[in-house]
């Protein structure tokens, strides 16, 4: 079992450029979660999905968007990059259903220059 | 909404002595999580917490819950420096979203 993988690893962007994160969830699992951390922060919740639709949303603009495909891996797509979103960004996977723990991803260190 | 505090934001502690972070939380929460997080990588799940009264060990870590008082906490015993790295609790709400704490920056010095 791979577990969660996400692709890239790394990624430098210019402001105002479009960016979009990758996301295959442990195998078995149909519900991906996205989080952002900034530099000495714990994880902020961005959004979730579950059936290829959009479940639960944090705090987020609409800059920041998803998907999910049927065979349940995700994308991540922000545009118009700031500064600001220089930051690590986690994939969770999870079963919906029941009591399961998310399991995360190794991130993608986007930077915004 | 579910908010999540922790403290100490920073620790050091000399190798063999004993600490404990604290995790507070503000409503219910259907369980509770602790990650550990090395500088530039991902979580690692240390615990799961279930119930009331839940406490699990692995190695020099224990952690216990206490959802009356919305309180977990994570000790530390004989500190080791491999132990070094930031610790986040995380409480969970419906559907799998996870809240988490500030984190504590522990720093083991030899």
């Amino acid at each position: 079992d791979a577990g969660v993988t996400q692709s890239p690893t790394h990624l430098i962007k210019t402001r105002g450029q479009q960016v979009t994160l990758r996301c295959s969830p442990k195998s078995g699992h149909d519900t991906v979660s996205w989080y952002q951390q900034a530099l000495g922060q714990g994880p902020q919740f961005i959004f979730q999905y579950y059936e290829e639709e959009e479940r639960q949303r944090g705090n987020f603009p609409d800059r920041f968007s998803g998907h999910q495909f049927p065979n349940y891996s995700s994308e991540l797509n922000v545009n118009a990059l700031l500064l600001g979103d220089s930051a690590l960004y986690l994939c969770a996977s999870s079963l919906l259903r029941g009591v399961t723990e998310a399991f995360f991803g190794q991130g993608t260190r986007l930077t915004v220059v | 909404e579910l908010k999540v505090e922790q403290n100490p934001l920073f620790l050091s502690m000399q190798e063999g002595k004993n600490y404990t972070i604290y995790c507070n939380y503000s409503t219910t929460s259907d369980r509770l999580y602790w990650y550990r997080q090395d500088p530039g990588k991902s979580l690692e799940s240390l615990f799961v917490l279930l119930s009331n009264g839940a406490v699990k060990q692995e190695g020099r870590l224990m952690a216990s819950l206490d959802t009356k008082a919305r309180l977990s906490t994570l000790h530390i015993t004989a500190a080791v420096h491999d132990l070094s790295a930031t610790y986040f609790c995380a409480g969970v709400q419906p559907n799998e979203k996870l809240t988490f704490g500030t984190g504590t920056r522990l720093t083991i010095i030899p």
